[in-house]
């Protein structure tokens, strides 16, 4: 089946500092992927839709410039969280969507923890 | 913007025991997936029920896109059940992105 990977998967860094998570389609292909924010005991919150060549769409409530997100190609994905406080600390999910004619599925990478002390 | 609202909450079961999951959905939805979510994190996707029945092994779902609700059936639970169960809900012409529901948090014991 389709694979999506993410690293880091565990991430703890000092408050003010930049963290950088990646998100890999393995498999296949994907011109877009979403990245969501989950917090303890609740649910999953999405933040930004990553298109591959053009600008991220994201949620309202999500600051752009706080959360950076880069889909420079087919495969990869990168949400750079700058200047990270304690709040940022969550677990991250990417997805991917895999189209396969005109059925397109959403495969969800294994998250990563990011702690910010 | 739409509401997905799940029940239980929390629930506890023994293993062996069969348990029914429900999603509310505020609006017309294109597409309904019902995921696990394991204890490390990694959410597996259960099923993709915009509508009518499902089964696969000891797990079935059933959407009423009409009334605005899905079921998913636990039957003969196991410990592997236990972890946190997320419907998700695709708006009409969303394009893919999804909103997940409260989320039921399941633990099965022997």
């Amino acid at each position: 089946g389709a694979v999506v990977s993410q690293h880091p998967s565990r991430v703890i860094c000092k408050s003010g500092t930049s963290v950088k998570i990646e998100c890999r389609s393995l498999d296949f292909q994907a011109t877009t992927m979403f990245w969501y924010r989950q917090f303890p005991k609740q649910s999953l919150m999405l933040m930004a839709t990553s298109n591959e060549g053009s600008k991220a769409t994201y949620e309202q409530g999500v600051e752009k410039d706080k959360f950076l997100i880069n889909h420079a190609s087919l495969t990869l994905s990168t949400l750079t969280v700058t200047s990270a406080h304690p709040e940022d600390s969550s677990f991250y999910i990417c997805s991917a969507i895999r189209a396969v004619g005109p059925q397109e599925t959403q495969y969800f990478g294994p998250g990563t923890r990011l702690l910010v002390l | 913007g739409i509401q997905v609202e799940q029940s239980p909450p929390d629930l506890i079961l023994q293993e062996g025991a069969n348990s029914t999951l429900r999603c509310n959905f505020s609006d017309s939805v294109n597409n309904l997936q019902w995921f696990h979510q394991n204890p490390w994190g990694q959410l597996i996707n259960l099923f993709y029920i915009p509508s009518g029945t499902k089964q696969n092994g000891r797990l079935s779902a059933t959407t009423v896109a009409t009334e605005r609700y899905s079921l998913l059936y636990i039957s003969s639970s196991q410990t592997t059940d236990s972890g946190v169960y997320f419907c998700a809900v695709d708006l009409t012409g969303g394009g893919n992105k999804l909103t997940f529901g409260t989320g039921t948090q399941l633990k099965v014991e022997l």
